[in-house]
Order: structure tokens, then sequence, then C-alpha cells
């Protein structure tokens, strides 16, 4: 069943906003992944996070690894229009081999 | 150069057909993946295989069967294609299995008639 729950699910947003959006769960994850992806495209990774309380950024995106490790955010600034598209959480439950993801949320932005 | 590259793009197909995808990484990566994405976009792994042996199952219909005749490469073979299996299904590839950030091909697009 579903492990992870990610919200929103969806933005509509002005360009220059900031957006925010997050994980959670009942589990403890080792890795949390943040990806996107554009309509008719694979999701391409952002930003990796591997170590509880971790902080990282790309660009004018930021992500965090919770320190509870059952939780993660990511912030985007300064919101732009190539930022449209699904942003999907996943992580690595620890135990597990293998790779769970969020039901994504979905930005709109308005010009 | 392309580092996970999936064929075809889209597949249009009857029922009960057969149909195969493709994949391929020449990212040099141990562990690849199939994943199918349903229409509200949730994304669920299928089968993974480290170094052309099978790692995870995910409770998948016998009637997909993947195959790794290497490790750059894992096909998707689909028998008796039913209406459910239309989807999009991406292939992905990481360093080695588990806990290993993942890389996705673009995905194909398939739609059961």
């Amino acid at each position: 069943g579903q492990q992870l729950n990610q919200s929103p699910q969806s933005m509509f947003i002005q360009e220059g906003e900031d957006v925010s959006m997050n994980c959670t769960s009942s589990s403890i994850f080792n890795t949390w992944l943040w990806y996107k992806q554009d309509p008719g495209e694979g999701p391409v990774l952002l930003i990796a996070l591997y170590k509880a309380g971790e902080l990282t950024s790309n660009g004018r995106l930021t992500a965090q690894f919770g320190i509870t490790r059952k939780d993660s955010f990511l912030n985007i600034s300064a919101s732009i229009p190539s930022d449209v598209g699904i942003y999907f959480c996943a992580g690595i439950i620890q135990g597990a081999q293998k790779l769970v993801f969020g039901q994504g949320t979905r930005l709109t932005i308005n010009p | 150069d392309t580092a996970v590259s999936q064929t075809p793009k889209y597949l249009v197909t009857q029922m009960g057909n057969d149909k195969s995808i493709k994949c391929e990484q020449n990212l040099g990566h141990d562990t690849m993946y199939w994943y199918k994405q349903d229409s509200k976009k949730f994304l669920k792994i299928m089968f993974s295989y480290n170094n052309k042996e099978l790692i995870i199952n995910e409770t998948v219909p016998n009637r997909f069967s993947p195959k790794s005749p290497d490790k750059a490469h894992l096909n998707l073979h689909i028998n008796s294609l039913e209406l459910g299996d239309s989807a999009v299904y991406f292939c992905a590839s990481s360093q080695a299995g588990g806990g290993e950030t993942q890389y996705f091909g673009p995905g194909t697009r398939l739609l059961v008639l």
C-alpha cells in the first residue's frame, strides 16, 4: 500500500512566488529523493538526501531530510514558468531495497 | 548522450496481443528497474534486476516477463494485453541495488484498445 503521503496534491501560484511541498511517512527512511516530471518525460532527479537533518540546495531548490527520518520537504524560491510540472518525493525505507514514491504535487504557475 | 533510453516511446495495440518494450542504459549501472505510472501519475515499481538477476518482483501478473540479456539492458515482455495494462512504463537504473539514486528513461506510453 501507499507508504508516503505527499502534499499538497496540486498548487496554483503566481510567477515569482515561493513554493513548499512535503512528504511524510510512518516509516523510517534512509534516503529521500526529489524528482520533477515534465509532460511526456520521465522523472528527473532534483535533489538527493542521505542523512537526517541534511539540508541541500540546487539553485532555487532546497530540500531537507527530516530529523525524525520520517519526512522531507522541498522549497522552490521565486518560481518561474519552467518550474511547472509534477514533483515527486521518493524514499528508501530502512531495511528495504526499493524506492517508494509519493503521489506527486502538480505545480501550475500563472504568469 | 541518452543515459537511459526506451523503445518504443508510444505503443498502441489491441487487447490480447503480445508486445515488448526495450530499455538500455549507458551509465555502467548494475541495477535496472521497471515502473508503471497509472493515469493518476502514481509510480509503482514492478521489477528490479541486479547484474542480470531478478531482485524485486512486486506481485505483477505473470503475463509480464522481464528479461535482462546483460546488465545494460532490461526488456519487458507483456503477453495477452488487457485494457488495464494501459499506462506509462518507465525504465530506470542505479549504480547498485536498493539504496541508490535511480535515473529514469523517457517512458513508453502503452494504450491497449
